[in-house]
């Protein structure tokens, strides 16, 4: 099985911060990756897709970047909404997620 | 507007079973793939199911490999998952969701425990 290996897991970050997280695939998985943005209480909300493709509606600070087993989620300039839990998803095979980066208020 | 609504959950004991149901409306449901995700309290996202369009294809996690079945009628726009042989670390919040993650529902929440 393929694992999902996120990093950082707590990330301290202000508004205005650019930020980045990096997902590692244990075997290459092409583009076959997804970023999710999750909030207390809520399902998670597609943000990336394809490994950089942007889902309709997402601000464009979000942006996904890597092939094969390196994956990077930016976000260019952190806003209050951001403030939440980042989880990386590959389904190239079956569908692992990462643990996830929890993005908190410095 | 594409609605995905979670149902079946609740307190079981261990050993014991539930079947959770997903009731899809404002998508062409019988074109898509679904999955189903669970979350345990306070932890992150686990994949725990697949279920192809045309349901000739189904994956499981290892964890509940043998004991999940994942199953869908496209007549009535729904997805199922029966849950047997529950054990405590089962218990979690599960969603259902289009395989590629652009929908999902709220949740239901399934707490195994004496």
């Amino acid at each position: 099985d393929i694992q999902m290996t996120q990093s950082p897991s707590t990330l301290s970050a202000s508004v205005g911060d650019r930020v980045t997280i990096t997902c590692r695939a244990s075997l290459s998985i092409s583009t076959w990756l997804a970023w999710y943005q999750q909030k207390p209480g809520k399902a998670p909300k597609l943000l990336i897709y394809k490994a950089s493709s942007l889902e309709s509606g997402v601000p464009s600070r979000f942006s996904g970047s890597g092939s094969g087993t390196e994956f990077t989620l930016t976000i260019s300039s952190l806003q209050p909404d951001d403030f939440a839990t980042y989880y990386c998803q590959q389904y190239n095979s079956y569908g692992t997620f990462g643990q996830g980066t929890k993005v908190e208020v410095k | 507007e594409v609605q995905l609504v979670e149902s079946g959950g609740g307190l079981v004991q261990p050993g014991g079973s539930l079947r959770l149901s997903c009731a899809a409306s404002g998508l062409t449901f019988r074109t898509y793939s679904m999955t189903w995700v669970r979350q345990a309290p306070g932890k992150g996202l686990e994949w725990v199911s697949y279920i192809n369009s045309g349901s000739n294809t189904i994956f499981y996690a290892d964890s509940v490999k043998g004991r999940f079945t994942v199953s869908r009628d496209n007549a009535k726009n729904s997805l199922y998952l029966q849950l047997n042989s529950l054990r405590a670390e089962d218990t979690a919040v599960y969603y259902c969701a289009t395989w590629g993650g652009n929908y999902w529902g709220q949740g239901t929440l399934v707490t195994v425990s004496s």
